[in-house]
């Protein structure tokens, strides 16, 4: 059974750094694709970021340059590293599998969420 | 501000039939055939309902059915049940910089 756990969220000031992970079971990180999505309090849903199989990567133009994906072949594990964190990145984190169906990413199976929540 | 639009919420009667919009641009929706849809119960994760306009995942009701016209989506539920009320989410690949875009979610109530 597939299955997603992510961890890592909090409270934190704007500026500062925060790394989310998502501890994946029932297959291999390594071989998917994964990916981050998430979603502000009462918003929709916005694609955040994500990573091939062979380790090439993408990112939304509102993280771009200060968000980092990545993942860990031996933890089977998918991180998230977040730095110069805006209010605007307060949201539940949710890491998802993605099958790439020719030019698109279908989400099809989804963590349970962290909430990041950036404030003063 | 979501780069699809949909209604903020829908309601429908046990039984009845409800359809959902999402309209988008010549980039994303228009443009492509690769529009998906989620589910998400309040508190829980989005679960893959539909993808490429009309494909359902295994395990998912073939009383959720998808069509699109021009550079709107639909998704109709048909037999509502009770347990249909949930956030509905629009989603299509996106020829910009921006690859992937999401619709705001719709708010389903089963009155």
């Amino acid at each position: 059974e597939v299955q997603l756990v992510e961890s890592g969220g909090g409270l934190i000031q704007p500026g500062g750094s925060l790394r989310l992970s998502c501890a994946a079971s029932g297959f291999t990180v390594r071989s998917n694709y994964m990916s981050w999505v998430r979603q502000a309090p009462g918003r929709g849903l916005e694609w955040v970021s994500v990573i091939y199989s062979d380790g090439g990567t993408y990112y939304a133009d509102s993280v771009k340059g200060r968000f980092t994906i990545s993942r860990d072949k031996s933890k089977n594990t998918l991180y998230l590293q977040m730095n110069t964190l805006r209010d605007e990145d307060t949201a539940v984190y949710y890491c998802a599998r993605v099958e790439l169906r020719y030019l698109d990413w279908i989400f099809d199976h989804w963590g349970q969420g962290t909430l990041v929540t950036v404030s003063s | 501000q979501s780069a699809l639009t949909q209604p903020a919420s829908v309601s429908g009667s046990p039984g009845q039939s409800i359809t959902i919009s999402c309209t988008g641009t010549s980039s994303d929706i228009g443009g492509y055939d690769y529009v998906s849809w989620y589910q998400q119960h309040p508190g829980k994760a989005p679960k893959l309902i539909l993808y490429e306009v009309t494909r359902r995942p295994s395990g998912v009701s073939n009383r959720f059915s998808g069509s699109k016209s021009g550079d709107t989506a639909s998704l109709t539920i048909s037999g509502l049940q009770a347990e249909d009320e949930a956030d509905y989410h629009c989603s299509s690949y996106s020829s910009t910089s921006t690859l992937k875009v999401f619709g705001g979610g719709t708010k389903l109530t089963v009155l």
